[in-house]
């Protein structure tokens, strides 16, 4: 069975830190891993499909096989990246991490 | 706006009273998903819909079935709610596959008294 584990339960860091929320799964076959937002009083949004490559609001994930990860990160963090983080492969889902950037 | 539209936002039943939650979606998308997300945890897939074919994951209780009548409406019916369902309860759209990624609605918090 597929597994996604999100060891952190919340993260603060400051403005303008670097931010890195941890992602590790196990999955059988070729894995399909995603990144998803969810703003407060927001619905769930993707923020990055790892087959994409993409960054989207400053953020990227890349899929590390040999570690059976696909951390997010962001060089800088701003007040706005707020936020529960969701790690999901593609329907499973971690518990989630909890941004909180400071002033 | 394209979106996926739940219905009611907030919905209270009594211990074993039947409940019925509505997901509607403007997409025109294949693939509509049902998850259970409760306080602090992961949200868990029960089950979703191909088109009419209907997929039920392994573990997830008889109380819940599901109907999808049109490729824009999906419900969700709980037959005999009891407090252990009390939940946030998502609906999610994808193209074809969750591979496509999911469009998500905004949730119904269900509470059971």
């Amino acid at each position: 069975a597929q597994r996604v584990t999100q060891p952190e339960k919340l993260l603060s860091v400051f403005k303008g830190a670097p931010v890195e929320l941890k992602c590790n799964y196990s999955y059988s076959g070729s894995p399909e891993l995603f990144w998803y937002v969810q703003y407060s009083r927001q619905r769930l949004q993707l923020l990055l499909r790892h087959i994409s490559r993409e960054s989207i609001k400053g953020f990227t994930a890349d899929l590390n096989k040999g570690e059976t990860s696909f951390h997010l990160k962001k060089p800088f963090a701003q007040e706005e990246d707020s936020a529960m983080y969701y790690c999901a492969a593609p329907e499973t889902f971690g518990s989630g991490t909890k941004l909180n950037v400071k002033p | 706006d394209a979106m996926v539209i739940q219905n009611p936002r907030y919905q209270v039943t009594q211990f074993g009273k039947p409940v019925t939650l509505s997901c509607s979606q403007t997409l025109n998308h294949n693939v509509m998903y049902w998850y259970q997300q409760k306080s602090s945890q992961a949200p868990k897939l029960l089950f979703h819909y191909y088109d009419k074919d209907f997929n039920n994951e392994a573990d997830t209780p008889d109380n819940f079935q599901s109907r999808r009548p049109n490729t824009s409406f999906c419900f969700l019916d709980i037959r005999s709610p009891g407090l252990g369902d009390a939940a946030m309860y998502l609906c999610a759209t994808s193209r074809d596959h969750a591979g496509d990624g999911q469009f998500f609605g905004p949730g119904t918090r269900l509470t059971v008294l």
